[in-house]
């Protein structure tokens, strides 16, 4: 149980285009959903969390108009890359829970690679 | 100082070791504590989920939860190359749920 699906898992892309990354909670309700964003060989840094018909929260530091996030269901979250450019190339990691006091069941992540 | 600290290592150990990994903490509010399992290019898998102090055991893996040292462990019994990958520790207060990610220890087990 608790399977959480990530799409894509690859995207590599030219500068200036948008992408965008499906995150589902495949056997489970998840009313709330987190985007992380990790670098090489360090730790996962949260950038939002969304719970599902609100707007999303947003860590500090990171544009809100460059991360669109829409968490339209309780099984589906996007997170939109707009106009994206070579520094934005990570790997990016969504998770899911079932509620707040429940752990945060992972994604296989997206690897974003930016031509 | 960062919130939570880990040992990034490489630590490795032959089969059939038991392995210790550890985290230590400043944040006296984290009352949820959680071990990751992530192997390359793949999303953490949830290991062990502890609230509030004490110990639990699931199969080889044990966590232990040290509040007033603000230490957490994990413990592998018989290890296994299979089990070589990164472990992440993370930690959350109650109401807001965010977790706070240490940098994780990779592990390698040596056949």
């Amino acid at each position: 149980g608790a399977v959480v699906s990530q799409h894509p898992s690859w995207v590599i892309c030219k500068s200036g285009t948008s992408v965008k990354i499906e995150c589902r909670s495949l056997d489970f309700q998840a009313t709330t959903m987190f985007w992380y964003r990790q670098f090489p060989k360090q730790s996962l840094m949260l950038m939002a969390t969304s719970n599902e018909g609100s707007k999303a929260t947003y860590e500090q530091g990171v544009e809100k108009d460059k991360f669109l996030i829409n968490h339209a269901s309780l099984t589906l979250s996007t997170l939109t890359v707009t106009s994206a450019h070579p520094e934005d190339s990570s790997f990016y990691i969504c998770s899911a829970t079932l509620q707040g006091n429940q752990p945060q069941h992972f994604g296989d992540g997206t690897r974003l690679s930016i031509l | 100082q960062k919130e939570v600290e880990q040992d990034p290592g490489p630590l490795s150990v032959p089969e059939g070791a038991i392995v210790s990994l550890n985290c230590t903490y400043s944040n006296s509010a984290f009352q949820y504590f959680m071990w990751y399992r992530q192997y390359s290019r793949k999303g953490p898998e949830l290991l062990m989920y502890t609230y509030s102090s004490g110990n639990k055991e699931d199969g080889r893996f044990t966590a232990q939860v040290d509040k007033s040292s603000k230490y957490i462990s994990l413990f592998i019994r018989d290890s296994q190359p299979s089990d070589s990958a990164t472990y992440l520790c993370a930690m959350a207060t109650s109401g807001t749920y965010k977790y706070i990610f240490g940098t994780g220890t990779r592990l390698k087990v040596l056949a």
